[in-house]
């Protein structure tokens, strides 16, 4: 079946320390996005990518990066510079061009220690 | 800035009960949609309307549009208890280089009591 597929479900940060979330979509879609949501809120989005080897920020990419070096991944690291990570992060694809609906993981709780 | 405001926040009904809920956006969109986040999961993607549609059917779904009053509701019926989520209404706008970039509202949290 297709779909996307984020590791780990569960992730802990120490302080000073990057951490990298994965994401990885079998959809043969060009689009990739990374959002996060904080409790009782909606989704922000961090970064996206339409293609290969290019991506944008987002709302809020500050303290975050990623890269697009294949179609099926989309890694997001959350870098010590983030002051706040705690949160719910979702990965998310979709087909470019128009409105398309995006398929998301089910997501990485990423918790301070 | 969020683009869309779900209302109301949280809803509680008993089983075989309609659900209505509401979105209102502030800005000019070109569609909408509406999503379903269960616990702990990602988004589902239920249904898109398009800003010159009214109003749209996908099962036991039916969203209407108003453009002129900048809103919409997704109407859930005879609901079951597996209907228990958090909805969530995205709009979007084209920027540029043809990126479309989509906005989620803060959500509806459902509960279907059995």
């Amino acid at each position: 079946d297709g779909g996307i597929t984020q590791s780990p479900k569960y992730l802990f940060r120490k302080e000073g320390q990057n951490v990298t979330l994965s994401c990885e979509q079998n959809l043969n879609h060009d689009a990739m996005y990374w959002y996060r949501q904080d409790p009782g809120q909606g989704l922000r989005l961090i970064y996206y990518s339409q293609i290969v080897n290019d991506f944008q920020k987002g709302d809020i990419a500050e303290g975050y990066s990623v890269s697009r070096e294949k179609k099926e991944s989309f890694p997001l690291t959350v870098t010590s510079a983030q002051k706040n990570p705690t949160a719910f992060y979702l990965c998310a694809s979709s087909i470019v061009g128009g409105t398309q609906p995006q398929h998301f993981g089910d997501g990485t709780r990423l918790s301070i220690l | 800035s969020q683009q869309g405001e779900e209302d109301p926040q949280a809803l509680s009904i008993q089983e075989g009960e309609n659900a209505t809920m509401n979105c209102s956006y502030k800005t000019s969109i070109n569609n909408l949609q509406w999503y379903r986040q269960n616990s702990g999961r990602g988004l589902v993607h239920l249904i898109l309307i398009r800003s010159n549609e009214r109003e749209k059917h996908s099962g036991r779904l039916r969203v209407t549009l108003d453009t002129s009053k900048k809103s919409s509701s997704l109407l859930i019926t005879a609901s079951r208890a597996a209907d228990t989520a958090s909805y969530f209404c995205a709009t979007d706008a084209f920027m540029s280089g043809g990126y479309q970039k989509v906005t989620f509202g803060t959500g509806t949290k459902l509960q279907v009591i059995p």
